[in-house]
């Protein structure tokens, strides 16, 4: 059974940083692009970050490029995602998602964790 | 970005068909995928690439459309299907979904 694990979420002030983590098992975790998608309170769904295989590509929306970093450890079956100068509008449950088979597009989130709250606020 | 425009809420009785649309703002081939989302949950992944049915998901649920008209199609309808169907498209860079369509039951 395929399961994900997402820690770290928490509050935090604006322009601090925080990082996620996410656990995964059930599949094997280096042949599958993973991703994070996050969902505002009462909010749609955005996707946030994507990360290949071997770690060596990493893909994301102009809304967080240049503040947040996501990479993975296959030795652990971790994901991860750094994230600096937080904003407010970055306020979110943030879930992580195993995608289908295939690369970056052309893909699908075929699996997602439960998500953890990241709360932005002074 | 592709804006994917889902209806906001619909209301069915059980045992009655529905059919959940989203129009996309330009072409995504067969790349649309569907998922259903209950109240306190993850979403789950209900169709992928417009007409495959997830692992697991029952044959009631099924999606149809290709370029920028998609439909997810629940037959019969259940009380348990009661949750927010969000679509996403893969074809154009960035990904992304649909506002979501809020399904209750009468």
């Amino acid at each position: 059974e395929v399961q994900l694990v997402e820690s770290g979420g928490g509050l935090v002030q604006p322009g601090r940083s925080l990082k996620l983590s996410c656990a995964a098992s059930g599949f094997t975790f280096s042949n599958y692009y993973m991703a994070w998608v996050r969902q505002a309170p009462k909010k749609g769904l955005e996707w946030v970050a994507t990360i290949s295989t071997s770690g060596s590509r990493t893909y994301y929306p102009d809304s967080v490029k240049g503040r947040f970093t996501i990479s993975r450890d296959n030795a652990k079956s971790s994901l991860y995602l750094q994230m600096n100068s937080l904003k407010s509008e970055d306020t979110a449950t943030y879930y992580c998602a195993r995608q289908g088979y295939g690369s970056y597009l052309y893909n699908w989130f075929a699996y997602w964790g439960q998500g953890t709250l990241v709360t932005v606020s002074s | 970005d592709t804006v994917l425009t889902q209806s906001p809420a619909l209301a069915v009785s059980p045992g009655e068909r529905v059919s959940i649309s989203c129009r996309a703002s330009e072409g995504v081939n067969s790349y649309m995928h569907w998922y259903q989302q209950k109240p306190g949950q993850q979403p789950k992944l209900l169709i992928y690439k417009a007409s495959n049915l997830a692992s697991g998901v029952p044959a009631r649920f099924s999606g149809s459309g290709s370029g920028t008209d998609f439909t997810l199609t629940i037959d019969p309808v259940e009380a348990d299907d009661t949750a927010t169907y969000f679509c996403q498209q893969s074809w154009n860079d960035p990904p992304t979904f649909g506002g979501g369509t809020k399904l209750e039951l009468k």
